[in-house]
């Protein structure tokens, strides 16, 4: 099983629909992100989460530490919000570097 | 925070050949990492790139295969040698800076999409 699990792996969706990719993970963390992969290949960063929830224009990231768990919303979705949505949680090791651990990412159409 | 600029951002290479890779930090930053992404797979560690002394090599990836070099604490590259067609893939580079105990930032380059022809 793996350390970080996104759901859905794909996602197609009609312009304008309230969108949720979820990640559970199974390490203890010091923090999560959420990265936005283009088609391109391009990598940007949208949040790094530690707790709480956070917001950036139409995209909101919430974690709960208990549960394991984030969610990434993205309101009012637009055909420009079609890329891969990857989870990696950064794990702390003791007496070695953190690691960090990518999810499979989860590839979202979005439709006009 | 801090940003990462990573270079190039796309390359088309010839089967042979070799490709570095090239990431610059806009501050000092305590660790930097390199990964790969193979077609329809996460992201996987290759290696950590210590300042001043070799970078240590995840299982399943050697140095001669991806030398990687960090003479400062901004800066680092990574060269796929000898290139083939398994080796197309998307490379990123990151950083991680201590703030304190337990609490570690990182920062993502904007990844590297390699095409070996």
């Amino acid at each position: 099983k793996n350390e970080v699990e996104q759901s859905p792996q794909n996602l197609t969706a009609q312009e304008g629909e309230f969108i949720t990719i979820n990640c559970s993970y199974s390490v203890g963390i010091s923090a999560l992100h959420w990265l936005q992969q283009h088609p391109g290949g391009g990598i940007v960063s949208l949040f790094m989460l530690s707790s709480g929830k956070k917001k950036h224009g139409r995209l909101i990231a919430t974690i709960n530490i208990q549960e394991k768990h984030s969610s990434l919303h993205i309101t009012a979705s637009h055909p420009r919000d079609s890329a891969v949505y990857i989870c990696a949680v950064h794990s702390p090791r003791s007496n070695r570097d953190d690691k960090i651990i990518f999810g499979k990412g989860t590839r979202l159409h979005i439709l006009p | 925070s801090a940003v990462i600029s990573q270079k190039p951002s796309r390359d088309i290479c010839q089967r042979g050949t070799s490709l570095t890779i090239q990431c610059q930090v806009d501050s000092q930053v305590t660790m930097m990492f390199w990964y790969r992404q193979q077609p329809g797979q996460s992201l996987t560690l290759i290696a950590t790139a210590n300042q001043g002394s070799e970078a240590t090599y995840e299982s399943g990836f050697v140095i001669d295969k991806f030398p990687i070099s960090r003479p400062n604490l901004t800066f680092s590259t990574l060269t796929v040698s000898n290139m083939s067609p398994e080796d197309s893939s998307i490379y990123l580079c990151s950083s991680m800076k201590r703030k304190g105990f337990m609490n570690t930032e990182a920062f993502f380059g904007q990844g590297t999409r390699l095409t070996v022809v």
